[in-house]
Parts: structure tokens; C-alpha cells; sequence
């Protein structure tokens, strides 16, 4: 079964920083493209980044181009999210979610549990 | 960017019922467009993809449809496991992910 397990979670104060993993099993990891998703309280569902399976490429939303930054290790089944200046608007809970295919234009078929993101001072 | 309109934002319905939510597209997205339900400390679930295929092991009573930039889920006969939060996505632009506005889905 396809798994994926967010950790890293916490309180941060405004402008530090926070390093998100996601373990990933039941699938060949380096197929897929993938992506960190959240959710503010009170909120929909937002799209942050992304980062392909083929050639490791990524893309940002606007919200957080400049900050925070997407990786994945191949050989560790794991995916990354270093986020630096925080700011209070990035309070949420950050998904883990995989694509159904390595390159973008992709919907989500599995995701993580979610972990929260506080950032207060 | 395009943006992606759903409606309502929140829906009261009964055991039984028959529920239709609504996603519209700022421009044309053919149809890459998927449907995920959402519970409260889960991650969403994937419902349906390209508009109208019904992923594995989703019941039958959730169907999707397009006419345009329109989308719809509908969902026969709601069920009390369907109390939750639905979100559509597009797909079609590469460079971007982005989400309708979520539809709750209450008790009556």
C-alpha cells in the first residue's frame, strides 16, 4: 500500500525556519511527481510546490517563491520542504501528496496526514 | 493563474439525498480536472480524475461530468460516511496546481 508520512512539524516564531519530510513507500518513488499541498484554519486547500519525478524539476506558487524550497532524495524515498522567513500567514497544515505521474499537469492519488506549521511569535 | 470557482461553499442535505457541487474554470481546461473529498485530520481523497473517471474503490453513487469550463460531482443517494469537505483541481496548467474553494457538506 502506498504510504506517506509527514514529520517536522511545529511553533515557529516569524521569520525562522522549519525543515518538512515525507517518507514515502508502496510505490517507485522516483516515478512520480510530487507535491506539498495546505490548508490554513479555516481554509481551502492550497497548492505550494511541486517537483517532478523525471529530472527533479519544480515550480512554486507565488506565495512562497523565494522562501521556501522543494527537494527529494531517490534514494531515500524522501521528500523535503525547507521553508526560511516564515511568515504568520504560512500557519497550516502541509500535506504530502503524490501525482499520478512523474511530470506536471498531475492529480493527486495518494496524500499524507498532514502536519501542522504554527508560526507565532 | 487560473482560478477555479465552486459552488456553494457550504451545502445542508439529508441521508438519501441527491448533492451537486459545482466548479467552474477561468479559461478553457479540456477535461483535466479532479474531485477529492476531504475529512477533518485525513488527507483529502481522490474521487474522480479527467472530469468523469471514477478512481478505484470509490462507490458508484459519485459520478463527475463537464460542459465547458462547468464541472460538476454529484453523488447519489448521500450516505453518512459523505458528510465532508469536496474540492475540485484542475491540471491543465503545467505551471500551476490550483483548488476550487471546498464545498461542505452538512447534516441537515
Amino acid at each position: 500500500d502506498v504510504q506517506l508520512v509527514e514529520s517536522g512539524g511545529g511553533l515557529v516564531q516569524p521569520g525562522g525556519s522549519l525543515r518538512l519530510s515525507c517518507a514515502a513507500s508502496g510505490f517507485t518513488f522516483s516515478n512520480y511527481a510530487l507535491s506539498w499541498v495546505r490548508q490554513a484554519p479555516g481554509k481551502g486547500l492550497e497548492w505550494v510546490l511541486g517537483i517532478s519525478g523525471s529530472d527533479g524539476s519544480t515550480n512554486y506558487a507565488d506565495s512562497v517563491k523565494g522562501r521556501f524550497t522543494i527537494s527529494r532524495d531517490n534514494s531515500k524515498n524522501t521528500l523535503y520542504l525547507q521553508m526560511n522567513s516564515l511568515r504568520v500567514e504560512d500557519t497550516a497544515v502541509y500535506y504530502c501528496a503524490k501525482g499520478h505521474q512523474s511530470t506536471y499537469g498531475y492529480y493527486f492519488d495518494y496524500w499524507g496526514q498532514g502536519t501542522l506549521v504554527t508560526v507565532s511569535s | 493563474d487560473i482560478q477555479m470557482t465552486q459552488s456553494p461553499s457550504t451545502l445542508s442535505a439529508s441521508v438519501g439525498d441527491r448533492v451537486t457541487i459545482t466548479c467552474r474554470a477561468s479559461q478553457s481546461i479540456g477535461p483535466w480536472l479532479a474531485w477529492y473529498q476531504h475529512k477533518p485530520g485525513k488527507g483529502p481523497k481522490l474521487l474522480i480524475y479527467r472530469a468523469s473517471s471514477l478512481e478505484r474503490g470509490v462507490p458508484s453513487r459519485f459520478s463527475g461530468s463537464e460542459s465547458g469550463t462547468e464541472f460538476t460531482l454529484t453523488i447519489n443517494s448521500l450516505q453518512p460516511d459523505d458528510f465532508a469537505t469536496y474540492y475540485c483541481q484542475q491540471y491543465y496548467h503545467i505551471w500551476g496546481l490550483t483548488f476550487g474553494g471546498g464545498t461542505r457538506v452538512d447534516i441537515k
